[in-house]
C-alpha cells in the first residue's frame, strides 16, 4: 500500500529565511507526487506535481521540490519565505486513479 | 469559473439528525471525491466516484451514502449523525488519471453535539 511521511507537524521560520519541508513516500510502483497548500479555511491547492522527467519541479509562489526516487523523497523548498507563506502544506501520492493518499500535513509559521 | 462549491460552509447537527452536503463542479471533472480533515489526521478519503452512476468506498466510509446520478454533483448524506463525525469535509475533484492534480472545494465545518 502506498503511504506518505511528512517528517515535521510544525515548522517555524523567520521572514526571508529558507524552509525545506520534508515529505517521503513508500511505494513499489511509479508514482505521481503532488504537494498542496491549505491556507486558513479554504480547501487544499495545488503548488506543484511530480509526473515524470527533470527530478526539479517548480511551483506557485516560489516553491520548488525535488523528487529523489533512491531516498524515496519529495521535499518541498522555498529559499526566502514571505509572512503570507504561513498555512498547512500537505504532500500526496495518487497511486491509481480512484485515490489519494495524504500526509498529515506540516505547519508552515513565518514569523517577522 | 465556479470550479467546485460546496454547501453549506457550516452546520450543527444533534445526534441522530440526518442531513446531505452539497458538492457541484463545473469543470466537466469525471473524478469526484469526499475527504474529512481531522486535526493531525491529514485527509481521509471517504466515497469516490470515477464518473456518473459509479461510486465506490474509501478509507472510511461508515456512516456516509453517496450517489452520482450526474457528471456535475456529487452529494454526501449522513444517515444518523454521530459526534465522531464532526469534521471539516472537503469535495474534490479532477480529471481521470492519477497524474490528475485534485480541485477541492472550501470545505463544510460539522460539528454533531
Amino acid at each position: 500500500a502506498q503511504s506518505v511521511t511528512q517528517l515535521d507537524s510544525q515548522v517555524p521560520v523567520f521572514e526571508e529565511a529558507p524552509v525545506e519541508l520534508r515529505c517521503n513516500y513508500s511505494s513499489s510502483v511509479s508514482v505521481y507526487l503532488f504537494w498542496y497548500v491549505q491556507y486558513p479555511n479554504q480547501g487544499l491547492q495545488l503548488l506543484l506535481k511530480y509526473l515524470s522527467g527533470s527530478t526539479l519541479v517548480k511551483g506557485i509562489n516560489g516553491f520548488e521540490a525535488e523528487f529523489n526516487k533512491s531516498q524515496t523523497s519529495f521535499h518541498l523548498r522555498k529559499p526566502s519565505v514571505h509572512i503570507s507563506d504561513t498555512a498547512e502544506y500537505f504532500c500526496a501520492v495518487r497511486p491509481n486513479a480512484g485515490k489519494s493518499t495524504f500526509g498529515d500535513g506540516t505547519t508552515l509559521t513565518v514569523k517577522p | 469559473n465556479a470550479g467546485v462549491t460546496q454547501t453549506p460552509k457550516f452546520q450543527v447537527l444533534k445526534t441522530g439528525q440526518s442531513m446531505t452536503l452539497q458538492c457541484a463542479q463545473d469543470m466537466n471533472h469525471e473524478y469526484m471525491s469526499w475527504y474529512r480533515q481531522d486535526p493531525g489526521m491529514g485527509l481521509r478519503l471517504i466515497h469516490y466516484s470515477v464518473g456518473a452512476g459509479i461510486t465506490d468506498q474509501g478509507e472510511v466510509p461508515n456512516g456516509y451514502n453517496v450517489s452520482r446520478s450526474t457528471t456535475e454533483d456529487f452529494p454526501l448524506r449522513l444517515l444518523s449523525a454521530a459526534p465522531s463525525q464532526t469534521s471539516v469535509y472537503f469535495c474534490a475533484s479532477s480529471y481521470p488519471g492519477q497524474n490528475s492534480p485534485l480541485h477541492f472545494g472550501n470545505g463544510t465545518r460539522l460539528t454533531v453535539t
